[in-house]
């Protein structure tokens, strides 16, 4: 597609639910991240794809967090039995080129997650 | 590991005026990221620069690779400029690392 596109765009669950979230970047690109930003809060790493692997799981703040990428195309963010203090609005983004600062990145407009 | 300071954190401004947002940072990086949010979430990325200048319309970034210090200025103000102002750096300098963030300057343009 043209740009990144992410789904939901909202997601309202309650407390201890798992929710997925879905990321599709922009074709070719190689490189695949997650962000998360809770109110009020800048955005946070939360995990790093080159290709299908997953170099950098530094930012996953609990066990309860995970991610895949397939085909080296669309991720899945996976949190499981989910907690209030997990309501942020979670953003992916891609780039042409590998990890760090030499790409421009470009994001998607987000999936807003609010737990009850 | 690096860390980024924005300043300032607000600002309003009158639809004409010239506004200056400044970033500095603590480790040597190899380019240096501004991105705009608008107030409906959506993220997207203004400059990449390494040294000197880049312009586009009416915003400008310069960077000062010595002294660890960018500026985003943006001419002629208008009130759709109104935005959060994002900066970001190769967490472990270079280009190594993931992105940081810088907390954001929270742009007002009053018409």
């Amino acid at each position: 597609g043209a740009g990144v596109s992410q789904s939901p765009s909202n997601k309202v669950t309650e407390k201890g639910k798992d929710v997925e979230l879905r990321c599709d970047p922009i074709s070719g690109h190689t490189a695949l991240y997650w962000y998360r930003q809770s109110l009020g809060q800048g955005l946070e790493f939360l995990i790093y794809f080159q290709g299908n692997s997953a170099p950098d799981k530094s930012g996953l703040p609990s066990d309860r967090f995970s991610a895949e990428r397939t085909g080296g195309s669309v991720s899945t963010l996976t949190i499981q039995r989910t907690q209030q203090e997990d309501s942020a609005v979670y953003l992916c983004a891609s780039s042409a080129g590998t990890r760090g600062g030499n790409q421009p990145q470009h994001f998607g407009d987000g999936t807003r997650l609010s737990i009850l | 590991k690096n860390e980024v300071e924005q300043s300032p954190q607000n600002l309003t401004a009158q639809e004409g005026e010239f506004i200056t947002i400044n970033c500095s940072y603590s480790v040597g990086i190899s380019a240096l990221h501004w991105l705009q949010q608008h107030p409906g979430g959506g993220i997207v990325s203004l400059f990449m620069l390494s040294s000197g200048k880049k312009k586009h319309g009416r915003l400008i970034a310069t960077i000062n690779i010595q002294e660890k210090h960018s500026s985003l200025h943006i001419t002629a103000s208008h009130p759709r400029d109104s935005a959060v102002y994002i900066c970001a750096v190769p967490s472990y300098g270079g280009s190594q690392g993931n992105l940081i963030f810088g907390k954001g300057t929270k742009l007002s343009v009053k018409p």
